[in-house]
């Protein structure tokens, strides 16, 4: 079946990195876009982007460009979001989400997510 | 930027029909997708291209969709249908750049 595993819980400063990894596994990796999607505490989903594992291009949205680097590794099914210059504001619960369209992306199978803390 | 507008929240009795709706300018255009989220889990997508239902999720979910409003709706919804709902779509630019709906929390009691 398909797994989506995130790594673990991150407290970070407010002016660092912080890089989120999800391994896939149950389908194949470089067949499905993998989604990016944050939910700060007590607000709703925010979509921040996606890569192709099979090419390696990434589409992101907007007020993340300049700041998040998706990655991926094939070898090892595995993706990577990077945020930089962390803010009290990206506090939030991280998603990765295998894509489901054949058309249009859309976010289908979830991983379990990971929380991000930034504090100082 | 692109928006999709939800109302907060929606409350039912069980047993009754439940509507969340989500408008959008570029929606005639572009289908609409809709999770599920209780809290403290990952989202569950219920509803995908506007109204097909991915296996396992229960045929009292359905949905619709016309002109600039595509609507969700559980059929005598259960107290274990409550649970937060989201519409996803892309914007109108063709880069497929993805947007989510504020989110209603439905009630069931």
């Amino acid at each position: 079946q398909v797994q989506l595993v995130q790594s673990g819980a991150e407290v970070k400063k407010p002016g660092a990195s912080v890089k989120v990894s999800c391994k896939a596994s149950g389908y194949t990796f470089i067949g499905s876009y993998i989604h990016w999607v944050r939910q700060a505490p007590g607000q709703g989903l925010e979509w921040m982007g996606w890569i192709n594992p099979n090419s390696g291009g990434t589409n992101a949205a907007q007020r993340f460009q300049g700041r998040v680097t998706m990655t991926r590794d094939t070898s090892i099914s595995t993706a990577y979001m990077d945020l930089k210059r962390l803010r009290s504001d990206d506090t939030a619960v991280y998603y990765c989400a295998r894509d489901g369209g054949e058309v249009v992306p859309y976010p289908d199978y979830w991983g379990q997510g990971t929380l991000v803390t930034v504090s100082s | 930027s692109y928006e999709l507008t939800q109302p907060p929240s929606v409350s039912v009795s069980p047993g009754q029909t439940a509507r969340i709706t989500c408008s959008g300018d570029a929606l005639p255009k572009k289908y609409a997708y809709w999770y599920q989220q209780k809290p403290g889990q990952a989202p569950v997508l219920v509803i995908y291209e506007d109204s097909k239902r991915p296996s396992g999720i229960p045929a009292r979910f359905s949905g619709s969709s016309s002109g600039t409003m595509a609507t969700l709706a559980i059929s005598g919804a259960q107290v274990e249908d409550e649970a937060d709902y989201s519409c996803y779509s892309t914007d109108s630019s063709g880069n497929h750049r993805g947007v989510f709906g504020g989110g209603t929390r439905l009630t069931v009691l």
